[in-house]
């Protein structure tokens, strides 16, 4: 079954130190994007990749940074620069439905917190 | 700019009652696509269901449906006959079918809660 795979699930960090979230996907889309959710909020864009070797700002960009070595895998690094890095992030990349329309499908998601 | 507002922040329904959670939108794209996500406990974000801005008829899945009200720019979701596995947070999101990029904007959602 197509999906995409977060992990960890759930991480711990010590202010001051970096941290890599990692998503794989087999959908076999272009695209991929990082949302992060903080409690009560709605999803905020961080990061996006349209394209293998090329990614693209969100809404919220600083103190994350990104890569797109393969179409499978968009990690993502909460930096030490991110004040306020507790958060839920999310990873999606589009599903086309027998309907024909794409919809965004989301990991399970990776939950961290600052100590 | 996009723009999502879901004015409810929490909803009660009685078990087998139906429940409308509302949602608004503003965009000055004339091509755009409405979401809605469920959000269990886990924090999965699951797809419910989808409308075109040039679809004629509203969406319907199963138990889920869509009132889209173009000229009032809404969309809100229709859930009959609600079950406890209902209970969530419920988000409304837009996406601009004519920029070729598939990412999406979020209201900050609904929590539902269903009462036995």
């Amino acid at each position: 079954d197509g999906g995409i795979t977060q992990s960890p699930k759930y991480l711990f960090r010590k202010e001051g130190q970096n941290v890599t979230l990692s998503c794989e996907q087999n959908l076999n889309h272009d695209a991929m994007y990082w949302y992060r959710q903080d409690p009560g909020q709605g999803l905020r864009l961080i990061y996006y990749s349209q394209i293998v070797n090329d990614f693209q700002k969100g809404d919220i960009a600083e103190g994350y940074s990104v890569s797109r070595e393969k179409k499978e895998s968009f990690p993502l690094t909460v930096t030490s620069a991110q004040k306020n890095p507790t958060a839920f992030y999310l990873c999606a990349s589009p599903f086309g439905r027998d309907s024909g329309a794409n919809v965004l499908t989301f990991g399970a998601g990776s939950r961290l917190t600052v100590l | 700019a996009q723009k999502i507002t879901q004015t409810q922040p929490g909803m009660f329904v009685q078990e087998k009652e139906a429940v409308t959670l509302d949602c608004t939108y503003d965009t000055s794209d004339p091509s755009y696509g409405l979401f809605w996500y469920k959000q269990p406990s886990s924090g999965e974000m699951i797809f419910l269901i989808y409308q075109g801005s040039y679809d004629q008829q509203n969406a319907t899945e199963g138990r889920y449906s869509l009132n889209f009200q173009k000229a009032r720019k809404s969309a809100n979701l229709v859930i009959s006959a609600s079950q406890l596995g209902d209970s969530a947070m419920y988000f409304c999101a837009m996406r601009d079918t004519g920029a070729g990029s598939y990412q999406l904007t979020f209201g900050k959602g609904t929590k539902l809660s269903v009462i036995p």
